[in-house]
């Protein structure tokens, strides 16, 4: 079936502007996590969604940084005023709760703030 | 607060050789998931192996086999018989138990940049 799929792959933004990162789960999965990976670092985690509720954010930076996932199954990552320690991999995992706690990651979007 | 260290920054090694991975891991968790990522130039994450904090069984798979010490709080992995395919960077992560119906985040050490030569 298919993977976990993200949009855009690359995203080039302006100092300043938002963006909007899209994360489109495997289907049926419940559970819902963000990462930011920046260059040469392992991934680190930002927000974690069950369904439509957003659990846990602990690890997004700045208040700059918002996610939502309204219906349960797409998830947006929103950056308003991006800065240039923005830059990074932003990666998408989903996993079920079935017993099988792995988490499927997507290819990732870089994003390059100039 | 959980942490995962991966000492070894990058490794070269000559294809064919074996090879071993260190991961060492903090937790004050009594139950806990340990988990090895492989992720090629490509940049996608690709899951390799996930372990339960009560199951120290060492694991083969193939070429590739994983040591887990509770003692020494150490998960690490070994490539044998190194191939140019294996390049990539590796990380080593940690997660607490999952509760009922939820999930729990990957930690992630900062992984080892492995190189195989032809």
């Amino acid at each position: 079936g298919a993977g976990v799929s993200q949009s855009p792959r690359y995203k080039v933004a302006k100092r300043g502007q938002d963006v909007a990162l899209r994360c489109d789960p495997i289907s049926g999965h419940v559970s819902l996590f963000w990462y930011q990976q920046a260059l040469g670092q392992g991934p680190e985690f930002l927000t974690y969604f069950q369904n439509e509720a957003q659990l846990d954010k602990s690890g997004l930076p700045s208040d700059r940084f918002f996610a939502e996932r309204p219906e349960g199954s797409v998830s947006t990552l929103k950056i308003q005023r991006t800065q240039q320690e923005d830059s990074a991999v932003y990666l998408c995992a989903s996993s079920s709760t079935g017993g099988d706690y792995e988490q499927y990651f997507g290819p990732g979007t870089r994003l390059t703030v100039t | 607060a959980q942490k995962v260290t991966q000492a070894q920054t990058e490794i070269s090694v000559v294809e064919k050789e074996d090879v071993t991975l260190d991961c060492v891991y903090e937790t004050r968790d009594t139950t806990y998931y340990l988990f090895w990522y492989k992720q090629p130039p490509s940049g996608e994450l690709v899951f390799l192996i996930r372990r339960n904090s009560f199951d120290e069984q060492n694991e083969i798979s193939g070429r590739y086999s994983w040591n887990f010490q509770k003692s020494t709080s150490s998960f690490n992995f070994t490539i044998t018989a190194s191939q140019v395919v294996d390049s990539a960077v590796y990380f080593c992560a940690l997660s607490g138990s999952p509760g009922l119906k939820r999930n729990t985040p990957l930690v992630f050490g900062k992984g080892t940049r492995l190189s195989v030569i032809a």
